[in-house]
């Protein structure tokens, strides 16, 4: 299995402007999870789904975040319009039962000028 | 405030030395997970414990689960370069809620 892939790697963008990031989890993991991560509050879960169902989103900043998961093979995270300071690296992670380790991506580098 | 206090926030130590670093919840956790992370890539999973008071064992790396599953540590024996990373412990409160991160303590290995 080619692990969890994320688009882009990278992504320089301009204030006001939409952004939307791809994840292909696991084939077989059935719980799906949106992080974002920056130095100063390190890991921050966004959104996480459950066979394909969005199961909490409490901690999508604000309402120009959205996240969807139309399949089990595919989700995306969109931020409109994107902000300086969304400028963070956003990851996806797949897992099966919760005692296994969650498999993360490589993660997307956002960076809103 | 965070739910998983990880300390030192920066540990930066000579080729050969012993380390541990921590990771303290005045919550219960059902489960605890160490990761680390290198530059550019997401945390990969070292271990998971479950069980209060277990020690697991990686090689050179020593994990304890405290006995109350709110506290944790790591402990490095002989460390060398290739240690170097982010290292993040993960805890799950109950049932099937998604792991909380601790913010980490970055290791440096000097040569």
């Amino acid at each position: 299995d080619a692990g969890v892939i994320q688009s882009p790697r990278h992504e320089v963008t301009e204030m006001g402007q939409e952004v939307t990031l791809r994840c292909k989890p696991i084939s077989g993991h059935n719980s799906l999870f949106w992080y974002r991560q920056t130095m100063m509050r390190g890991l921050e879960l966004l959104i996480y789904f459950n066979n394909n169902v969005p199961i909490d989103d409490s901690g999508m900043p604000e309402d120009r975040f959205s996240a969807k998961m139309p399949n089990a093979s595919f989700s995306t995270l969109k931020i409109q319009p994107s902000e300086p300071r969304d400028s963070a690296v956003y990851f996806c992670a797949s897992t099966s039962p919760p005692l296994y380790g969650y498999t993360f991506g490589s993660g997307t580098r956002l960076t809103v000028v | 405030t965070q739910l998983l206090e990880q300390s030192p926030q920066f540990l930066s130590i000579q080729e050969g030395e012993n380390l541990t670093v921590y990771c303290n919840s005045s919550s219960v956790f059902s489960s605890l997970q160490w990761y680390r992370q290198e530059p550019g890539e997401g945390p990969v999973l070292l271990v998971t414990v479950v069980t209060g008071g277990e020690v697991k064992k990686l090689k050179r790396l020593t994990f304890q689960f405290g006995d109350a599953r709110k506290d944790s540590s790591l402990h490095i024996t002989a460390a060398q370069p290739g240690d170097t990373g982010l290292y993040l412990c993960a805890g799950v409160k109950s049932g099937n809620t998604p792991l909380v991160f601790g913010k980490g303590t970055r290791l440096s290995v000097i040569a």
